[in-house]
């Protein structure tokens, strides 16, 4: 699996745009970028992923770069209820080994 | 759909005692996974089970971990004898899908404390 490089922690202002950066130099062509967070005491929730082009959903949208070297999580109006560990993680789209290898993630605290 | 669903979702036993933990996957879902997690190591892959094969248990720390997914709606993780560096966060997750769809749900844990 490539690795991924996340700030270990940022704060953003509530009602604000959060824009949380990963690096992933040695990803592959074929590799997707996964983005799950975990808010306190619960388990992780999917976000979003890509390949290539940058998507959106009712959560979020993924930025990837031209050369897939990095990517950015955008929360677009971020609330307190955003304050958890953001995971950013690339995978192959298939094969035997479908399990998801979790970094040390971005503690993202939205302040009030 | 009630998501996929952890039982107990506390747990304190003594060291050298069988724990179980279970897990019911969101219906229709194919694939299992059991991940552990704590603050030294985070989060950990244990074991991940396909159409309830066993698929890949390197994760899986010792023998005193094993697991079982009898059928489609239900899997166990079973400790014996426990360990108080067994004490963590488990937590099952299911997805479906053989394509880049890798949305993997996941419960609400089950906090595992040894004594």
């Amino acid at each position: 699996d490539a690795k991924t490089t996340q700030p270990t922690s940022m704060d953003c202002a509530e009602g604000r745009a959060a824009n949380l950066p990963c690096n992933h130099s040695t990803i592959s062509g074929n590799e997707y970028v996964y983005w799950y967070r975990q808010i306190h005491s619960q388990g992780p929730q999917y976000i979003i992923h890509g390949l290539k082009n940058n998507e959106t959903n009712e959560m979020a949208s993924l930025i990837i770069t031209e050369d897939r070297k990095s990517s950015t999580l955008i929360l677009p109006h971020a609330t307190l209820r955003d304050t958890a560990v953001y995971y950013c993680i690339v995978r192959p789209p298939s094969g035997s080994a479908r399990q998801l290898t979790f970094g040390s993630g971005t503690q993202l605290t939205v302040l009030p | 759909d009630a998501g996929v669903i952890q039982s107990p979702r506390h747990e304190v036993t003594e060291m050298g005692q069988e724990v179980t933990l279970r897990c019911k996957p969101i219906s229709g879902h194919n694939s299992l996974f059991w991940y552990r997690q704590t603050m030294m190591r985070g989060l950990e892959l244990l074991i991940y089970f396909n159409n309830n094969v066993p698929i890949d248990d390197s994760g899986m720390p010792e023998d005193r971990f094993s697991a079982k997914m009898p059928n489609a709606s239900f899997s166990t993780l079973k400790i014996q004898p426990s360990e108080p560096r067994d004490s963590a966060v488990y937590f099952c997750a299911s997805s479906f899908g053989t394509s880049h769809t890798y949305e993997q749900y996941f419960g609400p844990g089950t906090r595992l404390t040894v004594t």
